[in-house]
């Protein structure tokens, strides 16, 4: 089955700094990748997400890169503030069906 | 547009007790994913419910099962209940089965298991 690592798994910035966070999988049939945020006593909001036909998506301050060939995939925040402080996860699917793969998550702070 | 509303938000159950809970999709979206999350294990997949029918299921014994109804609200069952199945439940809906569409989430059912 699919495997997703998930690198760091806590992160601390300044405010107004760059935050990236890692990822790669096993499966090479996986074909789309999303990006959840998770805030403390909520369920996991996506944020972005990129298929597999697209290299790079970008929506405002935040970005995410796929190389397929060397299976990993990253998430950029851009100019950080303090309310993007959240766990991120990121996850992999494959096949036909809706079966998500998560990476285990990195705690990310950004300092005031 | 609601989101995907999950109910109870919190449950405290004892060992040897059956529980289920309840997950309202978003409205129009037909498949329905069930997760548990634990500070141990992360966020691990159960299983996927469209049309009212079972498509994936993930590594959990069968004391975990689940039902879709026609109105693709999806009911959560764990029988027997152990004292590891204390987690958060999280719902996902998203318009359509398949290995390329958006899942969102509801806020979860908190299980405590005494």
């Amino acid at each position: 089955g699919e495997n997703v690592e998930q690198h760091p798994s806590t992160l601390s910035v300044q405010e107004g700094d760059s935050a990236v966070i890692k990822c790669t999988y096993s499966d090479s049939a996986s074909n789309y990748f999303p990006w959840y945020k998770q805030e403390l006593g909520k369920g996991p909001q996506l944020i972005i997400d990129i298929r597999s036909n697209v290299g790079e998506k970008k929506d405002q301050r935040i970005a995410v890169t796929l190389n397929k060939t060397a299976k990993h995939f990253s998430l950029h925040i851009t100019e950080t503030q303090p309310e993007d402080s959240a766990v991120y996860f990121c996850a992999a699917l494959s096949g036909g069906y809706q079966k998500v793969t998560f990476g285990t998550g990195t705690k990310l702070q950004v300092i005031p | 547009k609601a989101g995907v509303t999950q109910t109870p938000r919190y449950l405290i159950k004892t060992r040897g007790q059956q529980v289920t809970l309840s997950c309202s999709p978003i409205s129009g979206h037909r498949s329905v994913s069930w997760y548990q999350q634990t500070p141990g294990q992360g966020l691990q997949f159960l299983f996927e419910y469209f049309s009212e029918t079972q498509r994936n299921k993930g590594n959990f014994p069968g004391r975990f099962s689940g039902r879709q109804f026609s109105n693709s609200r999806s009911e959560m069952n764990v029988s027997t209940l152990e004292l590891g199945d204390s987690a958060l439940y999280l719902c996902a809906s998203s318009p359509t089965t398949g290995s390329n569409q958006p899942q969102h989430f509801g806020d979860g059912t908190r299980l405590s298991i005494l």
